[in-house]
């Protein structure tokens, strides 16, 4: 049981280049997030995907794209990167419990950590 | 503004030492969460609450959600080295969209 793998680890892009961030979860889980961690302001939602074929967006979600064709995969892309999308970014995935109110736990990936020149 | 404030924003202390974080907000909220975050790694669950006024106790962890569920606080008692990162927590609002707090950054010194 691998949990949630993100690759690449690291990433350096040059301004305008794109990219895709990589997320793949084997816990069947069906709620699927991407956050970005800035120094000093936790984690913000960009998007976030309740089940294959569904996606909405978060927090900050201008200058990313998601899709979620298949319920393992939840890939990220990074349309034409800016130096302010310079951050370290995380996967996340939970069950959905269907309990009211109740708030399921997150499982998150290892990070990617992208500088944007 | 952030619909979590956490505080206080750093904390260095003794290793032995007893440590109380918050993290408040004028919403009230189903259920809080928190998470710890060590260097390089993605935040680990340490626990959730549900009911207003409720205490959680994990080791030396005790967890308090406010009775009016708009804020929540983490006491640790007896500190060890092995507590230092960043703590934080995190509330889903009803569109199933997750709000973290900016963190409180603990680090414990031999």
């Amino acid at each position: 049981n691998a949990g949630v793998t993100q690759t690449p680890k690291f990433q350096v892009l040059k301004t305008g280049q794109s990219m895709t961030l990589q997320c793949a979860q084997d816990m069947n889980h069906e709620y699927m997030s991407w956050y970005r961690q800035d120094p000093g302001m936790g984690l913000r939602l960009i998007h976030y995907s309740v089940g294959a074929g569904i996606t909405d967006q978060g927090e900050v979600p201008n200058g990313y794209n998601v899709s979620r064709s298949t319920t393992e995969d939840f890939p990220l892309r990074l349309l034409s990167a800016a130096p302010s999308q310079t951050s370290v970014y995380f996967c996340a995935s939970s069950y959905s419990s269907g309990l009211a109110g109740f708030t399921d736990t997150q499982y998150f990936g290892p990070g990617t950590r992208l500088t944007v020149l | 503004t952030q619909l979590l404030e956490q505080s206080p924003q750093f904390l260095s202390i003794q290793e032995g030492e007893n440590l109380t974080v918050y993290c408040n907000s004028s919403s009230v909220f189903s259920s809080l969460q928190w998470y710890r975050q060590e260097p390089g790694e993605g935040p680990v669950l340490l626990v959730t609450v549900v009911t207003g006024g409720e205490v959680k106790k994990l080791k030396r962890l005790t967890f308090q959600f406010g009775d009016a569920r708009k804020d929540s606080s983490l006491h640790i008692t007896a500190a060890q080295t092995g507590d230092t990162g960043l703590y934080l927590c995190a509330v889903k609002n009803n569109f199933n969209k997750f709000y973290f707090g900016s963190g409180t950054k603990l680090n414990v010194k031999p």
